[in-house]
This record gives C-alpha cells, sequence and structure tokens, in this order.
C-alpha cells in the first residue's frame, strides 16, 4: 500500500525566502510527527500532531516554523525567511496509535532536503 | 531526561561476517525501543523494536536485537552480514510527556559491509 509521501523531495530556497513543505500520512494515521535531520546527525522532533490538533510543538526552532494539519490528514511545515542554518532533510512520519499508543512504530516519508544559500 | 548513544560512527564488517551496532540508552522508567534503517535518499525504514517481554527481539531482515536492562544496551545483531545490508543505522527510544511519544535518535552508525 502506499505509504507516506513528501514533497518536494528538494528544494533550494535563497535566504530569506519562505518555505512550504508537504507531508501525505498513510491513510487513517491518526498521529503525524516532523522531524528536522541535519547532516551527520540523527533526526530531532519538531512537532506532533493528533488528528487536526497540534498536541506537541516543543522542538520547533523558532518561531519562524510554523505546521498545520488542518483537516487532519494532509499536513504542512512552513518556514518564514528561511536562514541558513535551517539546511536540513526534514521528515514526516505517521503512525496509527491514538496518543499513548507509544508502542507503535512510526513511518517515515523519503523526507525533504532544503538547502538554503 | 531520555537520550540514546550510538559509540560508533561507523561499524566495517566482511560479508557472512556476524555483526553488531551498539545503542545504549539512559530513560526514567520503561524504555521503548526501536531500531530503523537509512538508506541513501530514502526515509528511515522500522527494522523492529523493544516493548516488553523477551529480551531478543526478531525483525525484518534477520536482524535481532537484545534488550539488556543492567546495562541499558540495545546492541542491533545479524548472525551473517550482506553487502545489502550497508547502510545508517539509527536507535531510538520513546520519549515520554506531552508529547505523546515522539522517538528520541541516537546520531546513527553507518554500517560498511565489504564482499
Amino acid at each position: 500500500g502506499a505509504g507516506v509521501s513528501q514533497s518536494p523531495r528538494y528544494k533550494v530556497a535563497k535566504r530569506g525566502q519562505d518555505v512550504a513543505l508537504r507531508c501525505d500520512p498513510i491513510s487513517g494515521h491518526v498521529s503525524l510527527f516532523w522531524y528536522q535531520q541535519a547532516l551527520g546527525q540523527g533526526p530531532e522532533f519538531l512537532t506532533y500532531f493528533q488528528n487536526e490538533a497540534q498536541l506537541d510543538k516543543s522542538g520547533l526552532p523558532s518561531d519562524r516554523f510554523f505546521a498545520e494539519r488542518p483537516e487532519g490528514s494532509v499536513s504542512t511545515l512552513k518556514i518564514q525567511r528561511t536562514q541558513q542554518e535551517d539546511s536540513a532533510v526534514y521528515l514526516c512520519a505517521s503512525s496509527l496509535a491514538r496518543g499513548g499508543g507509544r508502542a507503535n512504530e512510526q513511518f517515515f516519508g523519503p523526507g525533504t532536503r532544503l538547502t538554503v544559500l | 531526561a531520555q537520550s540514546v548513544a550510538q559509540p560508533e560512527d561507523q561499524v566495517n564488517v566482511a560479508e557472512g561476517n556476524p555483526l553488531t551496532v551498539k545503542c545504549t540508552y539512559s530513560v526514567s522508567g520503561n524504555p521503548y525501543l526501536f531500531w530503523y534503517v537509512q538508506y541513501p535518499n530514502r526515509g528511515l525504514q522500522f527494522l523492529l523494536k523493544y516493548i516488553t517481554g523477551d529480551n531478543l527481539v526478531k525483525g525484518s531482515y534477520g536482524f535481532e536485537a537484545e534488550f539488556n536492562k543492567s546495562q541499558t544496551s540495545f546492541h542491533l545483531k545479524k548472525p551473517s552480514a550482506l553487502v545489502s545490508d550497508s547502510a545508517l543505522y539509527f536507535c531510538a527510544v520513546r520519549g515520554y510527556g506531552g508529547s505523546q511519544g515522539n522517538l528520541i535518535f541516537g546520531k546513527g552508525t553507518k554500517l560498511s559491509v565489504k564482499p
């Protein structure tokens, strides 16, 4: 079946530009996570949605980062006024379980590689 | 705070030999532990997890992992390595608290299997 998809796969932005990264989770998955993976590092948590509710945004590095999931399926991560330090791979993951389903694995998309010049 | 350590940046193994990728964790409470593999330009793929029960967990592609509570370790193992196993491996622990369980990853270990 279809997995998690993300678009675009690659994005080059000039410093100061706004970008929007899209995530299509697996159909029916309640939980959606965004992670940031810098070069040579493991993914780091950014934010979490349960359906359309953003329950945790503690990992967002600044107020330039904004995420939404208005209808509880597709999610968009927006970065305003991009900076060079925002260059990373942005990974989206989804999980079937509602909050508290900590035993369930997350399914990851291929990621969006963002390069800020 | 929860954390995961992968002490080796790279592991080199000859094809057909056993492999071990090390992981240690620090959590307050019962750990939920995961291993993921990442191939170039692809997302992370789930390999296996430990939640409770048997300390030896079997997963995809012939991989297994051994949970050791006293050593707070969760090492990934495979009896006979394949060249196609060459990839980046991440150990992760599930977080606690209001995040409803985001994953906390180690830095990753690059596995290189030579013919």
